[in-house]
């Protein structure tokens, strides 16, 4: 029944290892993001797959490393986590995509916590 | 570039009005979109503005002026379940929609 979840709901890891958060979406939309908040609350983009294909490619360290084996899921692998990767990061997906114009509003998972000691 | 800027923290009593501000600038502007965010929660969604003018949605509406780069939300006839946080975010290309740190409202009795 959920539109967008995403696992784990909570990661707990050491600097330096190598974790996976997945998501998936049955709401048949084109478009999925990663977004990551950090603890004042700031939502950035990361991310975005439109068809499977990259489309919004924000600054971020290439030790994160989207991947969409089909429309429906996009997951995301960080290496080498550091201290400052802890946050919580959210999935989302819209029908909206390369050519859209239109509103087409962000549906979001529940969200991963991610702590890095 | 781009920027962002909405107040930090609102309080308000429940039952008045509030208005949140949003002020903008951002290239391939789309329109401009609010969502709430409770603490623990998920961002969802609340409303769109693609043209000038005022759009409600209940006790919500939000309005903009694409000229000024200037949007606001407005809750009416507040409860205590308002109490979030509340983003504007506009949209651009791509349908990037790009978020800020949001504006916390406290609902008070």
């Amino acid at each position: 029944d959920t539109a967008v979840s995403q696992t784990p709901k909570y990661l707990v890891t050491q600097m330096g290892n190598d974790k996976s958060i997945k998501c998936e979406q049955n709401l048949g939309h084109d478009t999925m993001y990663w977004y990551k908040q950090d603890s004042k609350k700031f939502l950035k983009i990361m991310f975005s797959y439109n068809n499977k294909e990259l489309i919004i490619n924000e600054t971020v360290p290439n030790r994160f490393s989207p991947k969409s084996p089909d429309k429906a899921h996009l997951n995301l692998h960080i290496n080498s986590l550091e201290l400052g990767d802890s946050a919580v990061y959210f999935c989302a997906s819209s029908q909206g995509g390369r050519l859209s114009s239109y509103n087409s509003p962000l549906h979001f998972g529940n969200g991963t916590r991610l702590t890095v000691t | 570039g781009q920027s962002l800027e909405q107040p930090s923290e609102v309080t308000a009593v429940e039952g008045a009005i509030v208005q949140i501000n949003c002020t903008y600038q951002t290239s391939g502007f789309y329109g401009l979109s609010w969502y709430q965010q409770h603490d623990g929660g998920a961002p969802t969604f609340l409303s769109y503005n693609a043209l000038d003018g005022l759009e409600e949605t209940g006790r919500f509406s939000s309005f903009l002026s694409r000229s000024d780069s200037y949007g606001y939300l407005l809750l009416q006839e507040l409860q205590m379940k308002d109490s979030a946080s509340y983003f504007c975010a506009p949209v651009g290309g791509y349908q990037k929609v790009t978020f800020g740190t949001g504006t916390k409202l406290q609902v008070i009795p």
